[in-house]
């Protein structure tokens, strides 16, 4: 059975805090990615990486980082939680193919006071 | 670009009937893959269908069905026989072959009345 863990399902941060939301695949996925989910403005790419140590910027990296040292890891980093960045994470990875569907992790609730 | 469009915010239908959740998508690639996902209130994403450019029936999965119109770029979802645990946003999405990422909708958030 295939999954996408997260680390962390419900988070409670303070204002200025370093946040760490960590994934693992066990697919031996190639591409990982990490989405943020707001009501109504659907799923934003933050950063994905299509290889170990590799990485590239989404729509919306503006103060977010990330670490993939391993192929299975690929850890999103809020170097000073801000409230605006309370939302549901979203960590995905998916293999070659064209057939290949996404796998999602269950979501990160991060609350940001 | 490419770009997945779902014009639905939200959509009710009765227990028991068939509901149709629209997508619509752009790209310049001679090959690509839509998917559909539903996520209900827990959070967690689920794939319910796929549909390859180049297949030439519309895909089914049960009580779901794509239909592909490829020349109007739509593809949308059909689900039949509506359940009440059928309540849950569902996400349109695309791949584009050789591509590294996928596309997603704002989502439709569907609700099943008894």
């Amino acid at each position: 059975d295939v999954k996408v863990t997260q680390s962390s399902r419900y988070l409670v941060k303070r204002t200025g805090e370093k946040v760490f939301l960590e994934c693992v695949q066990d697919m031996d996925h190639e591409n990982m990615f990490w989405y943020r989910q707001d009501p109504g403005l659907g799923l934003r790419l933050i950063y994905f990486s299509y290889d170990v140590k590799m990485k590239e910027k989404g729509d919306i990296p503006e103060g977010y980082s990330v670490s993939r040292e391993k192929k299975e890891r690929f850890s999103l980093i809020l170097e000073s939680a801000s409230t605006n960045q309370t939302s549901m994470y979203l960590c995905a990875s998916f293999g070659r193919g064209p057939g290949n569907t996404i796998y999602f992790g269950e979501g990160s609730w991060l609350t940001v006071v | 670009a490419q770009k997945i469009t779902q014009t639905q915010p939200g959509m009710f239908v009765q227990e028991k009937e068939a509901v149709t959740l629209d997508c619509t998508y752009d790209t310049s690639d001679p090959s690509y893959g839509l998917f559909w996902y539903k996520q209900p209130s827990s959070g967690e994403m689920i794939f319910l269908i796929y549909q390859g450019s180049y297949d030439q029936q519309n895909a089914t999965e049960g009580r779901y069905s794509l239909n592909f119109q490829k020349a109007r770029k739509s593809a949308n979802l059909v689900i039949s026989a509506s359940q009440l645990g059928d309540s849950a946003m569902y996400f349109c999405a695309m791949r584009g072959i050789g591509g590294n990422q996928f596309y997603f909708g704002t989502g439709t958030s569907l609700t099943v009345i008894p």
